[in-house]
């Protein structure tokens, strides 16, 4: 099954205490994105990437860093957590509709993070 | 900067009803315009794209228009269903793009 894996889940975790959230596709596409949804704010990109090794900011990446080593995962890390990091995250890949040229995106389940 | 609208009230309506869901945009000129479904708790779900060169797109029950002139989209579920409650997302977009740009969603509750 087409799909993109993302853990854990759900973790608290305290201010300061460095975390990783994995993200792992499995259709062969290039690019790849993190996101955060808040309420009331909606979905924001926190970082994409458009290859191994080739990574960007989105609207809010403070905070927050990526790297892309395998074409397959893109995982999200949190150096030093604080509370307004509180939110959910998903990751997404896409590929490029080649009749469009649009982004379409698969996302992930999710991954409710809190920080005390 | 980029600025996308989406009614932030939800919308209720009674099963066997249209419901029309609506998108404006401002500050850019999108190539083209995704809409999502997000169910609670879970990620959102791609459900149909249109081009900036369509007026107009179906899917089964499903109609999306794209006016560029007045900078809206609109999303429209015929014969809705209890089971189409849920949030819908717009997402216009440039051509090449790689930051994909999320309205906040129109919740939808459809009443059996």
């Amino acid at each position: 099954e087409a799909q993109v894996t993302q853990n854990p889940r759900y973790l608290i975790t305290v201010t300061g205490k460095k975390l990783t959230v994995t993200c792992s596709q499995n259709m062969n596409h290039e690019y790849m994105s993190w996101y955060r949804q808040d309420p009331g704010l909606g979905l924001r990109q926190i970082y994409y990437s458009m290859n191994v090794e080739v990574t960007d900011k989105g609207d809010v990446p403070e905070g927050y860093k990526v790297s892309r080593k395998e074409k397959r995962n893109f995982p999200l890390i949190l150096e030093s957590p604080s509370p307004n990091q509180t939110s959910l995250y998903f990751c997404a890949s896409s590929y490029r509709d080649r009749e469009s040229g649009a982004n379409v995106l698969t996302f992930g389940a999710g991954s409710r993070l809190t920080v005390l | 900067s980029q600025k996308i609208e989406q009614n932030s009230e939800a919308l209720n309506i009674q099963e066997g009803k249209t419901a029309t869901l609506t998108c404006n945009y401002t500050n850019y000129s999108p190539a083209y315009l995704q809409w999502y479904r997000q169910d609670p708790g879970r990620g959102p779900v791609f459900l149909l794209l249109i081009r900036e060169n369509e007026k107009e797109k179906r899917k089964e029950r499903l109609k999306v228009t794209f006016d560029t002139t007045l900078k809206q989209s609109l999303f429209h579920i015929t014969a809705s269903q209890p089971a189409d409650s849920a949030t819908y997302l717009c997402a216009p977009s440039l051509l090449g793009g790689f930051k994909t740009i999320f309205g906040a969603g129109t919740r939808l509750f459809v009443k059996a």
